[in-house]
């Protein structure tokens, strides 16, 4: 199974402040063929679901605000929240579908206002 | 547009057999070539991955729950149920259905998710 790692485990960010993400895949997760990274975001408030946020590494969710993007290929990949609002608090996984099942989630990164 | 909503016992004792089921609304089971979901999500901790089921039955369980799990669809109901057999503490969770994308595995639909508590 490929394993995904994120760092920080936790963060605290001002208001109006960039929040940066990482994550790290065990073997790369970009796909020869195509030139797409098989990864994906997540953000998910207590009590809710995970919301899919970015797909293929760097593709935004339709009404996902731009003020969330990704980055990276290969191996590492990083989520930046460009300027944090108070509805972003969260946790953000990351997710690779690149290989055959099962598919994997990082730990999660949990984001907070400082 | 599509909903999903899980239903089930919310508690189940040590050894028996959790059973949930997945009610897909807003669209046909039996339609777009989704593969149907089951996530879990241990307390406070990550995400897991059970397995899927294609409207005609086809199956993939996480290789480190194979053993215990089953999945398993009704058409007529629009609805798909998980097994999990044999269960102990370490399998309380919050049980999602997720619905990936049709043609690749981001999810980008989930269910509200049910708590599963196993105790005696």
């Amino acid at each position: 199974d490929i394993v995904m790692t994120q760092s920080p485990d936790s963060l605290a960010v001002s208001l109006g402040e960039r929040a940066t993400i990482n994550c790290k895949s065990s073997q790369s997760v970009l796909y020869s063929s195509n030139n797409k990274n098989y990864l994906a975001w997540y953000q998910q408030k207590p009590g809710q679901p995970p919301k899919l946020l970015i797909y293929w590494a760097s593709t935004r969710e339709s009404g996902v605000p731009d003020r969330f993007s990704g980055s990276g290929s290969g191996t590492d990949f990083t989520l930046t929240i460009s300027s944090l609002q108070a509805e972003d608090v969260a946790v953000y996984y990351c997710q690779q579908y690149y290989s055959t099942p099962p598919f994997t989630f990082g730990p999660g990164t949990k984001v907070d206002i400082k | 547009q599509v909903q999903l909503q899980e239903s089930g016992p919310g508690l189940v004792k040590p050894s028996q057999t959790l059973s949930l089921t997945c009610t897909v609304s807003g669209g046909s089971i039996s339609s777009g070539g989704y593969y149907w979901s089951w996530i879990r999500q241990h307390p406070g901790k990550g995400l897991e991955w059970i397995g899927y089921i294609y409207y005609s039955g086809s199956t993939y369980y996480n290789p480190s729950l194979k053993s215990r799990v089953t999945i398993s669809v009704d058409t007529s109901k629009n609805q798909f149920s998980l097994k999990l057999s044999s269960v102990t503490a370490a399998d309380t969770a919050v049980y999602y259905c997720a619905r990936p994308s049709l043609h690749y595995w981001y999810f980008d639909l989930w269910g509200r998710g049910t708590l599963v508590t196993v105790s005696s």
